[in-house]
């Protein structure tokens, strides 16, 4: 089976923060994605990797950063958390072979708590 | 620009009730793809149907049921005699086979079977 690992479940952090979401998938995705959930918006796009080293700005990418040194993991930064960067924090790869149709295998989440 | 519109919120049944979640989108790209997914409290986002701009047959599966109309744009989907199981928060998607990193998610629609 496919597995798609947050490296946290929860998180508390302090505003200026600076924070680590990491994603491991274990299945040769070249396709990795971080999206952000909140209630009565669904899931909103942060950043996009098509494969290693290779990155594109979702629609809300202000304030995060990522980075794919490695084909298994794709990290989202938070540079200096804030307030309103408390969210759920959802990981999902894909593979290329699939030409954009095939479907997503995600992670459990992470919550993030920015205090 | 597209668009996944789920209008319904929360809907609550009681246990073996039938039950439909709409889902309207909107698009001007004549290949894309439409996707279910349920999240149970895990949080784990699992993968239920892809559908193509292409293939407008309905589709059914066990307890589940999916009906897609073009000329309505909508891609609805039904719960026959539901089970506790099947409370969960349930997102449409948009792909479109134009950008592999454009997939549209509606705002979900939060499920609960009541025994």
């Amino acid at each position: 089976d496919v597995k798609v690992t947050q490296s946290s479940r929860y998180l508390v952090k302090r505003t200026g923060e600076k924070v680590f979401l990491e994603c491991v998938q274990d299945m040769d995705h070249e396709n990795m994605f971080w999206y952000r959930q909140d209630p009565g918006l669904g899931l909103r796009l942060i950043y996009f990797s098509y494969d290693v080293k290779m990155k594109e700005k979702g629609d809300i990418p202000e304030g995060y950063s990522v980075s794919r040194e490695k084909k298994e993991r794709f990290s989202l930064i938070l540079e200096s958390a804030s307030t309103n960067q408390t969210s759920m924090y959802l990981c999902a790869s894909r593979p290329l072979g699939t030409k954009n149709t095939g479907e997503l295998f995600f992670g459990e989440g992470s919550r993030l708590t920015v205090l | 620009a597209q668009k996944v519109t789920q209008a319904q919120t929360e809907i609550s049944v009681v246990e073996k009730e039938d039950v439909t979640l709409d889902c309207v989108y909107e698009t001007r790209d004549t290949t894309y793809y439409l996707f279910w997914y349920k999240q149970p409290p895990s949080g784990e986002l699992v993968f239920l149907i892809r559908r193509n701009s292409f293939d407008e047959q309905n589709e059914i599966s066990g307890r589940y049921s999916w009906n897609f109309q073009k000329s309505t744009s909508s891609f609805n989907f039904t719960i026959t005699a539901s089970q506790v199981v099947d409370s969960a928060v349930y997102f449409c998607a948009l792909s479109l086979y134009s950008s592999a990193s454009k997939i549209i998610f509606g705002s979900g629609t939060r499920l609960s079977i009541r025994p």
